[in-house]
């Protein structure tokens, strides 16, 4: 089974709106971490923002929020007021045993394309 | 900007020649790691390092060898390029974001290989 699973190949959104691009994870260990990551044309990967399992509030930062629904085990992301800089490659993430030492595994989805539209 | 610089940044080479790409950190990060992006696969790590000498294999290792020497370098090298692993590669560090641990991966900018 997918541990990452991202549905939406590629989605358009008008610059200035709100956009919300669709992650789900599956995993049985209680304490992980959920990674969101950009990837524009250039190539390089720019980590956006991070929630952790056992986090109360949802993470923001700046623009970028993470929509954490933990019983429904999605994490999406939602970028507010798009900008025509935000057209890109979106990776979701999730690393298991996120309080633990040592190396745990990052498992990446496949990514959803965003092209904002002036 | 986590420190890290790939080289070379772009290679074309011949199947059966032996290449090796060079990851270079400069903030002493304990654990760095060597992935492949392919399209419709996402980032597949092949092996990482959690010290010097000391490494381990991904879930892509085969046909691929790393070694680190020194804290600040983490080199791949194909043994023998085939056209299987045309790629980008990408290196990362891990870095402590908000946790107790270094949970989170900062990505270099990427070697595009082309093997012919």
């Amino acid at each position: 089974a997918q541990k990452i699973t991202q549905t939406q190949p590629g989605m358009f959104v008008q610059e200035k709106e709100a956009v919300t691009l669709d992650c789900t994870y599956d995993t049985s260990d209680p304490s992980y971490g959920l990674f969101w990551y950009k990837q524009p044309s250039s190539g390089e990967m720019i980590f956006l923002i991070y929630q952790g399992s056992y986090d109360q509030q949802n993470a923001t930062e700046g623009r970028y929020s993470l929509n954490f629904q933990k019983a429904r085990k999605s994490a999406n992301l939602v970028i507010s007021a798009s900008q025509l800089g935000d057209s890109a490659m979106y990776f979701c993430a999730m690393r298991e045993g996120v309080y633990s030492g040592g190396y745990q595994k990052v498992t990446f989805g496949t990514g959803t394309k965003l092209q904002v539209i002036p | 900007d986590a420190g890290i610089t790939q080289s070379p940044r772009h290679k074309v080479t011949e199947t059966g020649t032996p290449v090796t790409l060079r990851c270079h950190q400069t903030e002493n990060h304990r654990y760095m790691y060597w992935y492949r992006q392919d399209p419709g696969h996402g980032l597949r790590l092949i092996h990482y390092s959690y010290g010097v000498k000391d490494t381990d294999k991904g879930e892509v290792s085969d046909g691929y060898s790393v070694s680190r020497s020194k804290t600040e370098d983490f080199l791949l090298t194909l043994e023998s390029a085939t056209s299987s692993q045309t790629s980008v590669y990408f290196c990362a560090i891990s870095e402590r974001t908000s946790g107790f641990i270094e949970e989170t991966q900062y990505f270099g900018p990427g070697t595009r290989l082309l093997v012919l």
